[in-house]
């Protein structure tokens, strides 16, 4: 099964900063179409997940453009630019090209 | 407006059953694949099954692999999860998710709970 690893775990960033979250996974992402099927999401205290970016850097839409994907292979990144009070949560990348899906471990994000 | 509304969750003992509902709106439910998510208190999120928009590919988590089985009614535009042999380690939230595009779940029901205790 394909592993997605997350880093930071815990991510404390004082407002209006940048943040930068790394994914990482055991094996390529490139499914056999050609696209590369890995998504952000973000889960705010008591809420459900969200989807922020798919496909590596596709923004969905009212997703604020501080929020942007990067990233190819088995490396990626969500950077957060500018950092607000309703970003607080926890943040999770998650591989969609291999059965079974896998989320990473979740990064938290706190105000610094 | 889309939506996604589960139901079904609650209070069961180990080796019990639940079955899980969810119903949409809002969008051409016969046109998409879907997921059941878990997650534990506490813990991240775990996607253990997965339904194609005709019934024809179904995917399970090794965790629940033989026990939870998937199905969907597109004419009630309704998504189900029957669980057999509750666990302990089965409590979590479940929430049902749209898959669009492929490999990503954009949409999100507000989730119900199941405890097995």
């Amino acid at each position: 099964d394909v592993v997605v690893t997350q880093s930071p775990l815990s991510l404390p960033v004082p407002l209006g900063q940048s943040a930068s979250i790394s994914c990482r996974s055991s094996q390529s992402l490139v499914y056999t179409d050609g696209n590369t099927y890995l998504s952000w999401f973000q889960q705010r205290p008591g809420q459900s997940p969200r989807r922020l970016i798919y496909k590596v850097s596709n923004r969905d839409p009212g997703v604020p453009d501080r929020f942007s994907g990067s990233g190819s292979g088995t490396d990626f990144t969500l950077k957060i630019s500018r950092v607000e009070a309703e970003d607080v949560g926890v943040y999770y990348c998650m591989q969609g090209t291999h059965w079974p899906r896998a989320f990473g471990q979740g990064t938290k994000l706190e105000i610094k | 407006e889309v939506q996604l509304v589960e139901s079904g969750g609650g209070l069961v003992q180990p080796g019990g059953s639940l079955r899980l509902s969810c119903v949409v709106s809002g969008f051409t439910f016969s046109s998409y694949g879907m997921y059941w998510v878990r997650q534990a208190p506490g813990k991240g999120l775990e996607c253990i099954s997965y339904i194609n928009s005709i019934s024809r590919v179904i995917n399970y988590a090794d965790s629940v692999e033989g026990r939870f089985t998937i199905s969907r009614d597109n004419a009630k535009n309704s998504l189900f999860l029957q669980m057999n042999s509750l666990r302990v380690e089965d409590t979590a939230v479940y929430y049902c998710a749209r898959d669009y595009p492929r490999g990503s779940p954009d949409y999100w029901g507000q989730g119900t709970r199941v405890t097995v205790s």
